[in-house]
Order: C-alpha cells, then sequence, then structure tokens
C-alpha cells in the first residue's frame, strides 16, 4: 500500500464554497499530480509538481488551484465551487518522471 | 493522436475462470506501458510495467504481454477471484516528453460473480 493519503474522503458542498482538498504523501517523491476522473471515463491530468515552489497545468483545464510549499504536501483548492466540479479528485506522486505513479485513496466531491 | 483504447468496456465472469482484457495504443514514442487495477472507490495500484523490449510480465495470477510492433498489450487474469473485481487500466507513457506524459485508457470494469 501506498504512503499517500487524501482528505476528506468523501465532500458535498453547495455551490460558491471555497473547498480545500488535501494530499500527503510521505515517501519523499519530488513529482506530485492531481488527476479528476469521472466513472467510466479515463483520468485526466489537472496539475502537476517537480517539487517545491514547481507547479504546472496539466492537459485538463480546471478552475482549480494547486500550491507546493513542501515536498509532501500538494494541496488543490477551489475558489468558488460549481456543480460542473463534481468528481472524483485523484492525487499520486512518483520518485522520477515516468516511473511509476502512487495514487491516493481519492476524493469524491459533490457539488449541489 | 495519441489515444488508448481498451476492451472490453466491461466484463464479467464466474470465479476461478480465466479471462485476457485488451489494450490498443497510438502513443508514440513509445516508453512503456503499465497495467493499474482499481478497486471502486480507491486510487489505481500499479501491477505491471513493461518497456519496449519487454513482451511478457507475470505478477501472481496477472500476465501481462506486449507487442510493440502492434501496439497491443494484454492481461491476462488466470483462475479469478472475487477480489479481482475491479476496474483494469492501461497506461502508456510518452517518451518525447520532459513530462513524461501518460495517456490512460477508460479501464474494462471486470465483475467476477462466485
Amino acid at each position: 500500500e501506498a504512503d499517500i493519503y487524501q482528505t476528506p474522503r468523501y465532500l458535498v458542498i453547495g455551490t460558491g464554497k471555497k473547498i480545500t482538498l488535501e494530499c500527503s504523501q510521505t515517501m519523499g517523491h519530488d513529482k506530485m499530480y492531481w488527476y479528476q476522473q469521472d466513472p467510466g471515463m479515463e483520468l485526466h491530468l489537472i496539475h502537476y509538481s517537480y517539487g517545491v515552489n514547481s507547479t504546472e497545468k496539466g492537459d485538463l483545464s480546471s478552475e482549480s488551484t494547486v500550491s507546493r510549499i513542501r515536498t509532501e504536501h500538494f494541496p488543490l483548492t477551489l475558489e468558488s465551487a460549481r456543480p460542473s466540479h463534481t468528481s472524483q479528485y485523484l492525487c499520486a506522486s512518483s520518485e522520477r518522471v515516468q516511473e511509476t505513479q502512487y495514487f491516493g485513496p481519492g476524493t469524491r466531491l459533490l457539488v449541489l | 493522436k495519441n489515444q488508448v483504447e481498451q476492451s472490453p468496456q466491461s466484463l464479467i465472469i464466474l470465479e476461478g475462470k480465466n479471462c485476457t482484457l485488451q489494450c490498443n495504443y497510438t502513443v508514440s514514442p513509445f516508453s512503456n506501458l503499465r497495467w493499474y487495477k482499481q478497486d471502486t472507490g480507491r486510487g489505481p495500484v500499479s501491477l505491471t510495467i513493461m518497456t519496449f523490449s519487454e513482451n511478457t510480465k507475470s505478477n501472481g495470477r496477472y500476465t501481462a504481454t506486449l507487442d510493440a510492433d502492434t501496439k497491443q498489450s494484454s492481461l491476462h487474469i488466470t483462475a479469478s477471484q472475487l477480489s479481482d473485481s475491479a476496474s483494469y487500466i492501461c497506461v502508456v507513457a510518452d517518451r518525447g516528453s520532459t513530462l513524461g506524459r501518460l495517456y490512460f485508457g477508460r479501464g474494462t470494469q471486470l465483475t467476477v460473480w462466485p
């Protein structure tokens, strides 16, 4: 089992609320990633980081933002949640680019 | 366009039976191919990883094959168990990008019945 954690596991909130999804890993990995996954669909990369103070947008446009102040921590923030943000958000990390990514359990977000 | 296609979309088998899942890809230049298992409500877990020169790789009851010429891979599950019920995702890495761009298939949803 990978040492990568996500909280909360489930979140139901109203439109317009600000939320932060937490992701932390204890493997010392420099590379971290956020993916969005809808039921029956492929994972889409929305943010990634190569290390502290490094963040980049992924392939899928997202209104969320991320920060990487510490190696082990990679939170994702939505300033104003909307129903279109309803999805599963998966955090992952890897030691090096193109090496195996280890995934957290995911956060299932429902915006009403 | 780099794509990963998996078939079948879903599969139901009886416990103890074998099954084979397929993955076709157009990703180029190819770096490696991984099969992940994703249990419901969990994150994906890596089962196997194969590079260009590898044809077969096993992990317990899971055996993956790769034909880099035809850009096809398969995942064979032997003597299925109820715990094998999950989504199996094929992931191909692009050697051409510094990010190590990954292309994900939509997965095959496997259900094993007793």
